[in-house]
């Protein structure tokens, strides 16, 4: 089945503790995108990848890093997280580039808590 | 720059009713357009999109024509059903077509 997974789904952590939330699809998608969710703003971008070792930063990427070695994997890295990172996160994947050939294909999610 | 519009939700509406859900955009050049739904506790999934103006979207009963005119890409469906409770998101491709960019989302409830 194709699909985009995360984890983990919900997380609870403390300001300043180093986490990582994974995100991995099985379509052979060029392009992986960071998006965070917040009520009232829709989704904000974070980061993005068009390909492997090829990442920019999207409209909210302070606080974030993102790493690609891998085509499949696109993990999201928060050195030091605090309250204001607090959001629901989307990965997402597509064939091509998100506008006219590349439908967008989400994850489930990962609801961050940063006490 | 490049930004989306829709009407503020929630949407409260009685099973079979009619719905438009509205959208309009501001963009440089010709964009696509895309409707998104959010159903709860779940992720985005496309449910419809316009790649060039004049083109109509549609999906599960849901259509939306792309207004180059009236910049609008206005979501409607004749009888809306409980099962289309959900939140949905209007967006576009930008120029460059990396990236797309969001409305903030109209909470739909429809009440049996």
């Amino acid at each position: 089945e194709a699909q985009v997974t995360q984890n983990p789904r919900y997380l609870i952590t403390v300001t300043g503790k180093k986490l990582t939330v994974t995100c991995s699809q099985n379509m052979n998608h060029e392009y992986m995108s960071w998006y965070r969710q917040d009520p009232g703003l829709g989704l904000r971008q974070i980061y993005y990848s068009m390909n492997v070792e090829v990442t920019d930063k999207g409209d909210v990427p302070e606080g974030y890093k993102v790493s690609r070695k891998e085509k499949r994997n696109f993990p999201l890295i928060l050195e030091s997280p605090s309250p204001n990172q607090t959001s629901l996160y989307f990965c997402a994947s597509s064939a091509g580039l998100a506008g006219r050939r590349g439908t967008q294909y989400f994850g489930p999610g990962t609801r961050l808590l940063v006490l | 720059g490049d930004s989306v519009t829709q009407m503020e939700g929630p949407v409260t509406l009685s099973e079979e009713a009619f719905l438009t859900i509205n959208c309009t955009y501001t963009a440089t050049g010709y964009p696509s357009l895309f409707w998104y739904v959010q159903y709860p506790g779940e992720g985005l999934q496309l449910l419809l999109k316009a790649t060039k103006a004049d083109d109509k979207g549609s999906n599960k009963g849901f259509e939306a024509t792309y207004r180059k005119e009236t910049t609008s890409f206005h979501l409607e469906k004749g009888s809306v059903q409980v099962s289309d409770s959900a939140v949905y998101f209007c967006a576009l491709s930008d120029q460059s077509n990396y990236q797309l960019i969001w409305g903030a989302g109209t909470k739909l409830i429809i009440k049996p």
